[in-house]
């Protein structure tokens, strides 16, 4: 596609429930990264994938939080349990992996509300 | 570790004003650098980039210089208008490394 698509663009769900979030990245880009972004606050690293090779995982705050992607395409996030501090907009982008030119592609994000 | 430090906001100017959104930067080697805007009910999307010292970013009227001598890399904008206001995002990544963002700076401009 165009550019880095997210669904849903809302959610919302009840404490202690599990929730999925979906990232389509820009073809042919073959890193993949995922942010959350609490109200008023800057960007939070999660995770980052990049190919084949085992993503890291070093920002993912809880055991809860998980990710998944296959290959060079479509990634999930997963939120179990939910917790209301989860509430926030998890963004997802992606990029060429092309050195000091590498530049990254937002997708709208996905709101997170947990009751 | 790598990291960005921003203004704190909000910042709010007057149509017509000049612009400054200072970022300075800590971090090993020689990292690219970049500014992203965030508008009202969108996602982030690139401003403009720097890779390399003394390299000046520019796009829309915005400008920034890459300054390795003060880490630094801060936005300005001669004329700014209300179509600018929106949250701005320093950010750099270093070789090999993932990017790292700053807490992002709100800019309101009033008609």
């Amino acid at each position: 596609g165009a550019g880095v698509s997210q669904s849903p663009s809302n959610k919302v769900t009840e404490k202690g429930k599990d929730v999925e979030l979906r990232c389509d990245p820009i073809s042919g880009h073959t890193a993949l990264y995922w942010y959350r972004q609490s109200l008023g606050q800057g960007l939070e690293f999660l995770i980052y994938f990049q190919g084949n090779s085992a993503p890291d995982k070093s920002g993912l705050p809880s055991d809860r939080f998980s990710a998944e992607r296959t290959g060079e395409s479509v990634s999930t996030l997963t939120i179990q349990r939910t917790q209301q501090e989860d509430s926030a907009v998890y963004l997802c982008a992606s990029s060429r992996r092309d050195g000091p030119q590498e530049t990254q592609y937002f997708g709208p994000g996905t709101r997170l509300l947990v009751l | 570790g790598d990291s960005v430090t921003q203004m704190e906001g909000p910042v709010t100017l007057s149509e017509e004003a000049f612009l400054t959104i200072n970022c300075t930067y800590t971090a090993t080697g020689y990292p690219s650098l970049f500014w992203y805007v965030q508008y009202p009910g969108e996602g982030l999307q690139l401003l403009l980039k720097a890779t390399k010292a003394d390299d000046k970013g520019s796009n829309k009227g915005f400008e920034a210089t890459y300054r390795k001598e003060t880490t630094s890399f801060h936005l300005e904008k001669g004329s700014v208008q209300v179509s600018d206001s929106a949250v701005y995002f320093c950010a750099l990544r270093g070789y090999g490394q993932n990017f790292v963002f700053g807490p992002g700076t709100r800019l309101s401009v009033l008609p």
